[in-house]
């Protein structure tokens, strides 16, 4: 069955040092790929995404994730924490198969603490 | 432009009784999602509305759950009899009218069922 795991469910990191959150995907056909961010009480928001083109995506707020479809990854990076970065961050996957209209597949989140 | 609202908020129940939750879309999209994240696990997809029709519906639970979506503008998501296991936070997304399958979801901030 396709899925999608993100290792680690809580990751902290000091402000000012990198943010990685890992995602790797199973699926024979590669997928799209999204990155949400849910800060509290609100709704998920889109970080950035993959369809087709350049693998390495740059999104909102400084983030950006590359597709290696080799290693079926889809990691998030920020080369700086910032302390408005804490939230709960969601990796998911859209298979591409005909007919398919936008069913989302998600990993289980990865909370990031941020410390000043 | 208004992004998409869901009510209530917070909704508390007892085993047995009937609860209905209601989303309103971006105005204009004719795409909306239901997922549901149950505690401890991933973010889940329960099913998908292009305007008033159904178009995919294989993530419903069982026949406790309906969803409607008359006049293809709102949608409400009844749960009758409503049971422990329902509990968990209910989100709505929609999304343009290409229905392209990566066209981007915008979320709303959920609806959190809790049933004693």
């Amino acid at each position: 069955a396709q899925s999608v795991t993100q290792l680690g469910s809580h990751v902290s990191v000091s402000e000012g040092a990198l943010v990685l959150l890992r995602c790797n995907y199973s699926s024979s056909v590669p997928p799209y790929l999204f990155w949400y961010v849910q800060y509290p009480n609100q709704g998920l928001q889109l970080l950035l995404k993959y369809t087709t083109g350049a693998t390495l995506v740059k999104g909102i707020n400084g983030f950006e994730a590359e597709f290696k479809k080799s290693e079926t990854s889809f990691h998030l990076t920020k080369p700086s924490a910032h302390m408005s970065d804490a939230a709960e961050y969601f990796c998911a996957v859209i298979l591409t198969y005909t007919g398919n209209t936008g069913k989302l597949i998600f990993g289980q989140g990865t909370t990031l603490q941020v410390k000043p | 432009e208004a992004g998409v609202t869901q009510f209530p908020s917070h909704s508390v129940i007892e085993k047995g009784q009937t609860v209905t939750l209601r989303c309103d879309p971006i105005s204009g999209h004719d795409n909306l999602y239901w997922y549901r994240r149950v505690m401890g696990k991933e973010i889940k997809f329960l099913l998908h509305f292009v305007k008033e029709s159904k178009q995919d519906e294989s993530g419903m639970p069982n026949n406790r759950f309906l969803a409607e979506r008359t006049g293809g503008t709102y949608s409400t998501l009844k749960v009758q009899p409503a049971e422990l296991e329902d509990s968990g936070v209910y989100f709505c997304a929609s999304s343009r009218r290409d229905s392209r399958a990566s066209d981007t979801q915008y979320f709303g901030p959920g609806t959190r069922l809790t049933v004693l």
